[in-house]
This record gives C-alpha cells, sequence and structure tokens, in this order.
C-alpha cells in the first residue's frame, strides 16, 4: 500500500515565478492538507481539501492556492514567488470522517526561491 | 484561531534518564491532541495522541498527559535511548473541523 507520495522532491525557483506542487493521498484518504515547514520550525497549516474544496484555510495570502482532483490527488499552487516561500512543503491525508485524526505525512518538497 | 506553544525548543538528557516536553494550546474548543515525531531529513510521524475525554494515555515508554483546565497537554518518555533522538511536535485540533495546528517542536538530544 503506497502512502502519501509527492512530486517533485526538490526544486529551485526565482523570485516572481510560480510553482506547483503535487501529493497523492495515502490509499482510502479523501483529505489532503497542505503544511509549510520553514528550517527549524513546525509545519504551519496553509488549507485543507475535502470533496475537491477547500475546507479550512490557514494565514497565507492568496499567492497560496490549491485543488483537489476526483481521485482525491491534490495540487498546491504559488505565484509571484517571495524569498521567504523557501521552506518544505509537506502534504498529508487524513479520513474526512468530521472526527481529527492521523495525518499521513508525505515526504515533502523542498522549494528554494533566489 | 488556535495558537500551541511549545517547549523547550531544546533537550538533552542523558541515555536511560527521561525526557519531558510541554505544551499550552489556546482555543478551549480544542480537544484532539497528537504528538509527532520528526528525524532528520524524514516525513513526521504520528507517535501518540490523546482526546480530551482521558487525561492521561501510554503506550510502553511514551505516555501524554492532559490538563484541560489550564490548557496543558505534556509528552513523558522513559528510559530514553538514542532512536529517541529527533525533533517532536505537539499539536491541537477540534474535531469539528479537523484542522491541526503545530507547536514549533522540540529537538530532543539523547546523550551517550
Amino acid at each position: 500500500d503506497a502512502g502519501v507520495t509527492q512530486s517533485p522532491t526538490h526544486l529551485i525557483k526565482t523570485r516572481g515565478q510560480q510553482v506547483t506542487l503535487r501529493c497523492s493521498p495515502k490509499s482510502g484518504h479523501d483529505t489532503v492538507s497542505w503544511y509549510q515547514q520553514a528550517l527549524g520550525q513546525g509545519p504551519q497549516f496553509i488549507f485543507q481539501y475535502y470533496e475537491e474544496e477547500e475546507r479550512q484555510r490557514g494565514n497565507f495570502p492568496d499567492r497560496f492556492s490549491g485543488h483537489q482532483f476526483p481521485n482525491y490527488s491534490s495540487e498546491l499552487n504559488v505565484n509571484a514567488l517571495l524569498l521567504g516561500d523557501s521552506a518544505l512543503y509537506l502534504c498529508a491525508s487524513s479520513l474526512g470522517s468530521g472526527e481529527a485524526g492521523e495525518l499521513f505525512f508525505g515526504e515533502g518538497s523542498r522549494l528554494t526561491v533566489l | 484561531g488556535e495558537n500551541v506553544e511549545q517547549h523547550p525548543s531544546t533537550l538533552s538528557v542523558q541515555e536511560g534518564d527521561s525526557a519531558v516536553i510541554k505544551c499550552t494550546y489556546s482555543d478551549s474548543a480544542s480537544n484532539y491532541f497528537p504528538w509527532y515525531k520528526q528525524e532528520l531529513g524524514k516525513r513526521p510521524q504520528l507517535i501518540i495522541d490523546i482526546r480530551s475525554n482521558v487525561g492521561e494515555k501510554k503506550d510502553q515508554r511514551i505516555a501524554v498527559t492532559l490538563n484541560k483546565t489550564a490548557k496543558h497537554f505534556s509528552l513523558h518518555i522513559t528510559e530514553t535511548q538514542p532512536e529517541d533522538s529527533a525533533v517532536y511536535f505537539c499539536a491541537a485540533s477540534q474535531n469539528r473541523d479537523d484542522k491541526i495546528i503545530f507547536g514549533k517542536g522540540t529537538r530532543l538530544h539523547i546523550l551517550p
């Protein structure tokens, strides 16, 4: 059983560019959450997708957007990249049963903005 | 919104001793409190969690306690081993919307 997979694993962009990160959830999971983890910090909640809609959003600007597809996979898009967007972006999947439960994380996509 | 504070940021303990990491949360509606372990270069993984209807939960060398009145919860690791060296994150969530908010982490070093 494949766990959560993310792509790409590493990428380098320059300021002002746009990036798309991809996530496939663990088999059987229908909810995808995205987190930003800066070096030495805890994961910060960006948003969560359930039933192809954004269900919750953290304190991130509109430059951060996402999408969930009918097969539950998800994309995170960041426009107009800033140096401060450099971080590890973690995708986590779970069951959207209405009760909080275990998050299964992917290995992350490490974004460097130059 | 929910805010989770965690301390200490770094903790060094002698192998075999106990380690305690403490967290506080701000939203009294939170009722789910997981702890994640992240080894260097790896993904965070759940090690134990507790819901607000219990005050303590134990799993082998790991235990978590919860004080809802004070909005505190703690992770206790006994008989520490080298493989316990990692960063530990506490988190809090409300069942209602399933958003999980993390603390900033505690880097635990187990000294030989």
